[in-house]
C-alpha cells in the first residue's frame, strides 16, 4: 500500500544548529513533493516545492532534497531559531495536478534557545 | 478576501446531529479541497472541486459526508448524524487550479462531537 513516513514525531535541537527532517515514501512515483509548516491551531502554510527532476531546492535558510531512487526527501533548516518551532509536513502528488495531495503525519520541531 | 476563510472556527455538537461547515476560498482560485486532521495525525483528503468539473469525492469516509460548491466560490461540507469519531479539525484549501501548485489553507473548523 502507499505510505508516507516522516522520520520522527518530535525533534529537539539547539538554536543555531541545522535541523534535518526526513520524508520517506513507498509505492508512489510522485511528480513533485511539497513541504508545509503548521503552527498550533492554524492551517498548514506552504514552504517549498521540488519536482522529480530536481535534486535540490533552496529558499533562504531552507533546503530540500529529493531522491527518487531512495524515495526520500530531506528538509533542512540552517541556523535554526526558536521561531522555527512548528510541525513540518511533507506532501506528495503523483499526478502533478495537486488533485489529491497526500500528506505525511508531520514532524514536530522544537528549537531550544 | 486575503486568505481562505472557514466558519465556524469551533463547533460542538451532540452525537446524531447534522453539522455544516463553510469555506470561502481565495477569490479567483478554481480548485478547492477539504481535508480532515485528527489529533496528532496528518491530513486526510476528503474531496476536491475544480471549476465546473465533477468533484473528486474519493476521500469521503461515508455517505454521511457530503460537500457542495457554488460555482468557483463558497463550499459547504455537511456531516449528517455525527458520530464521536467525526471529531477532528476540518481544513479547507484553495489553489489557482493550474496544476503543480501549492495549496492555501484556512485555519480550520474544530469539530467536537459529544
Amino acid at each position: 500500500s502507499q505510505k508516507i513516513e516522516q522520520n520522527s514525531e518530535a525533534l529537539n535541537i539547539q538554536e543555531g544548529k541545522t535541523a534535518t527532517l526526513t520524508c520517506n515514501y513507498t509505492n508512489y512515483s510522485p511528480a513533485y513533493l511539497q513541504w508545509y509548516r503548521q503552527d498550533p491551531g492554524r492551517g498548514p502554510v506552504f514552504l517549498l516545492l521540488i519536482r522529480e527532476n530536481e535534486k535540490e531546492k533552496r529558499k533562504e535558510r531552507l533546503k530540500v532534497t529529493f531522491d527518487t531512487t531512495l524515495k526520500q526527501s530531506l528538509f533542512h533548516i540552517t541556523a535554526s531559531q526558536p521561531a522555527d518551532s512548528a510541525t513540518y509536513l511533507c506532501a506528495l502528488d503523483p499526478s502533478g495536478s495537486a488533485r489529491q495531495l497526500t500528506f505525511g503525519s508531520g514532524t514536530q520541531l522544537t528549537v531550544l534557545p | 478576501g486575503a486568505g481562505v476563510s472557514q466558519s465556524p472556527s469551533n463547533k460542538v455538537t451532540e452525537k446524531g446531529k447534522d453539522v455544516e461547515l463553510r469555506c470561502d476560498p481565495i477569490s479567483g482560485h478554481t480548485a478547492l479541497y477539504w481535508y480532515r486532521q485528527r489529533l496528532g495525525q496528518g491530513l486526510e483528503f476528503l474531496i476536491y472541486f475544480q471549476g465546473n468539473s465533477a468533484p473528486d469525492k474519493s476521500g469521503l469516509p461515508s455517505d454521511r459526508f457530503s460537500a457542495e460548491r457554488t460555482g468557483e466560490s463558497v463550499s459547504t461540507l455537511t456531516i449528517q448524524r455525527t458520530q464521536q469519531e467525526d471529531s477532528a479539525v476540518y481544513l479547507c484549501a484553495s489553489s489557482p487550479g493550474t496544476g503543480n501548485e501549492k495549496l492555501f489553507f484556512g485555519s480550520g473548523t474544530q469539530l467536537s462531537v459529544l
